[in-house]
């Protein structure tokens, strides 16, 4: 299947910093990525579609000037979580579309990003 | 609004039983159902996916069966083993461009 890398695998931050999460589709062009957010034991949650070259949509309930998205190439979307608190911790993930006749609809994760905010 | 219910939450099995997962989703225009197994700490993989023009799929121990009518698919495994132990996400494409996830259900089988 596709690959999508996302890095850091793990960050800790300190309360009120700023850390960016990169995701790259690796062996495809992905005009939409989507970043998800998983806390323990929970479903996957969406928080936000990247568009490549245009503004990202956002879900309901999701601060869009907290949860910075920018998708400048058809392979590297990006995640800033600004102005970090505790309560951001979470395992924060990406995944893109795979696009194409024999593809369709199928989505590829990436390996997910481990926030800790102290 | 967008819905994907799952049952069960927990599920329980012998090594060498069967297993199914169950969901259901609220848009009748949904035509993209995927199931991934997510281990603790790690990322979803794809491990069967169905489209609304077929009703049925199998791939060796796993199949999917959708009910477009009912609006519900399900997930079956047959002659389960530990490595099958992880956590099962239904999906269900909404809108052509939003993948809305089940609640997940733990599997664990028991040898």
């Amino acid at each position: 299947g596709a690959v999508v890398s996302q890095h850091p695998s793990r960050v800790i931050c300190k309360s009120g910093t700023s850390v960016k999460i990169e995701c790259r589709s690796l062996d495809f062009q992905a005009t939409t990525m989507f970043w998800y957010r998983q806390f323990p034991k929970q479903s996957l949650m969406l928080m936000a579609t990247s568009n490549e070259g245009s503004k990202a949509t956002y879900e309901q309930g999701v601060e869009k000037d907290k949860f910075l998205i920018n998708h400048a190439s058809l392979t590297l979307s990006t995640l800033t979580v600004t102005s970090a608190h505790p309560e951001d911790s979470s395992f924060y993930i990406c995944s893109a579309r795979v696009q194409g006749t024999s593809s369709g609809n199928t989505i590829y994760f990436g390996e997910g990003s481990w926030l800790t905010v102290v | 609004g967008e819905n994907v219910e799952q049952h069960p939450s927990t599920l329980s099995v012998q090594e060498g039983d069967s297993a199914v997962i169950k969901c259901t989703y609220s848009d009748s225009a949904s035509n993209y159902f995927p199931w991934y197994k997510q281990e603790l700490g790690k990322r979803p993989q794809l491990i069967i996916d169905i489209r609304s023009n077929v009703g049925e799929k199998k791939d060796q121990r796993i199949a999917v069966t959708l009910n477009k009518t009912a609006k519900h698919f399900s997930l079956h495994i047959t002659e389960t083993q530990p490595e099958d132990s992880a956590v099962y996400f239904c999906a269900a494409f909404y809108y052509g461009n939003k993948l809305v996830f089940g609640a997940g259900t733990i599997l664990r089988v028991k040898s």
